[in-house]
């Protein structure tokens, strides 16, 4: 059975970056994509963006272009999300998931079946 | 961007009633690309319906999940207390998006 283990809490200054690391284990990491999804106090969930590891390229919601980097360690089956200059409305709790898709290597594609795994989540507090 | 809205944004019901979420779409989405979540406080999402309809491993089925196109929509048959919760619908058929939520409470 697949697990995410998720990094802890972290507490940051406004302007700072933060990386939250998603390490799988029991089952296959290189195959399924990641996705990182954050939930704000008391709101819904937003999608940040995803990696399939195998391909080793990441998709970013527009909103989030050029301030997330999510990479992906096959060798350590872990995924890694870090968010750049943070104010206090990126306060939230981060999720990682895997999506439980299939992918086709030969043709560099991938069918999303959606998130049937996910992190415990970690809490990000940025506060001056 | 999809955007999607769910409604209503809170619905108040016994145990044992059926309950009904809406799920819409501001454009088409791709080959029914269209999944269900539940979330409970403190709790991660729990993904209940993909692909529109397909109910996810080991999801009573009293969740059924229908539409295609832009309208979708969750049912849940009659109501059990571990049901009452919020729920939000996702489309990754054009990037990802999530809709608001509804919650579903006990009237």
């Amino acid at each position: 059975q697949v697990q995410l283990v998720q990094s802890g809490a972290e507490v940051k200054k406004p302007g700072s970056s933060v990386k939250v690391s998603c390490k799988a284990s029991g089952g296959t990491f290189s195959s399924y994509a990641i996705s990182w999804v954050r939930q704000a106090p008391g709101q819904g969930l937003e999608w940040m963006g995803g990696i399939i590891p195998i391909f080793g390229t990441a998709n970013y919601a527009q909103k989030f272009q050029g301030r997330v980097t999510i990479t992906a360690d096959e060798s350590t089956s872990t995924a890694y999300m870090e968010l750049s200059s943070l104010r206090s409305e990126d306060t939230a709790v981060y999720y990682c998931a895997r999506d439980h898709g299939l992918v086709v290597v030969v043709a560099a594609l991938y069918y999303y079946y959606g998130m049937d795994v996910w992190g415990q989540g970690t809490t990000v507090t940025v506060s001056s | 961007e999809i955007v999607l809205t769910q409604s209503p944004g809170t619905l108040s019901l016994s145990p044992g009633e059926r309950a009904t979420l809406s799920c819409r779409a501001s454009q088409s989405v791709s080959s029914s690309y269209l999944a269900w979540y539940q979330q409970k406080p403190g709790q991660a999402p729990r993904l209940l319906i993909y692909g529109a309809s397909s109910r996810a491993t080991g999801i009573p089925d009293r969740f059924s999940g229908s539409g295609s196109g832009t309208d979708f929509t969750l049912t849940i048959s009659r109501l059990e207390p571990e049901d009452f919760a919020v729920y939000y619908c996702q489309q990754y058929g054009s990037s990802q998006t999530f809709g608001q939520g509804t919650k579903v409470e006990i009237k």
